[in-house]
């Protein structure tokens, strides 16, 4: 049973560039929520999907947007990189927007050169 | 003010010891409450849901004061495995998003 799967593993970006990372759920989970922990701090929440659609949206600016697959997959996308972007984006999945736990992935680490 | 706030460390321990870690929250609507653990450059995993009855497990006591907004872990005989950083995390009601503090590092020393 494949846990929270996430890809790739580590990123090398440039100011300026985009970025897309990847999420595969927990088996049996359809509800994705993607946070960023920058070093020395706690996750802060990205946003969630659910349905396809993102229900709850944490304090990011629009430069963050993501997209929730029919096989309850999703992506992260982040345009027009900044240094402060260097960071751990983890991607938790539960079943229903509502319930706990939430299991995590390993990460991606970003680093913003 | 932050939503969620923990002594961020680090607690240097020696094997045995006993440590409490404490964690303050503003939200009183805060309805959700954990303890998760995460290992270096690993992701979060969650230790214990925290109970307003307290919640014990193995080694590991949890405490919820909700008058006080103040939750607490405490870890009893501690190991070298016990080496982490531990988030204090909650939640509101319904579809709403973990709040995670900024975590409190520990290193058990042999």
């Amino acid at each position: 049973d494949a846990g929270v799967t996430q890809s790739p593993t580590h990123l090398i970006k440039t100011r300026g560039q985009q970025v897309t990372l990847r999420c595969s759920p927990k088996s049996g989970h359809d509800t994705v929520s993607w946070y960023q922990q920058a070093l020395g701090q706690g996750p802060q929440f990205i946003f969630q999907y659910y349905e396809e659609e993102e229900r709850q949206r944490g304090n990011f600016p629009d430069r963050f947007s993501g997209h929730q697959f029919p096989n309850y997959s999703s992506e992260l996308n982040v345009n027009a990189l900044l240094l402060g972007d260097s960071a751990l984006y983890l991607c938790a999945s539960s079943s229903g927007p509502s319930n706990q736990p939430q299991h995590f992935g390993d990460g991606t680490r970003l680093s913003i050169l | 003010r932050k939503e969620v706030e923990q002594d961020p460390g680090p607690f240097n321990v020696p094997e045995g010891a006993t440590v409490a870690f404490n964690c303050t929250y503003s939200n009183s609507a805060s309805q959700s409450f954990f303890w998760y653990r995460q290992d270096c450059r690993k992701e979060p995993k969650l230790l214990m849901s925290v109970y307003s009855s307290g919640n014990e497990d193995g080694r590991f006591t949890a405490q919820l004061n909700r008058a006080s907004q103040y939750i607490s872990l405490l870890i009893r005989d501690s190991k070298l495995s016990d080496s982490a950083t531990y988030l204090c995390v909650v939640k509101n009601r319904g579809n709403t998003p973990l709040v995670f503090g900024k975590g409190t590092r520990l290193s058990v020393i042999a």
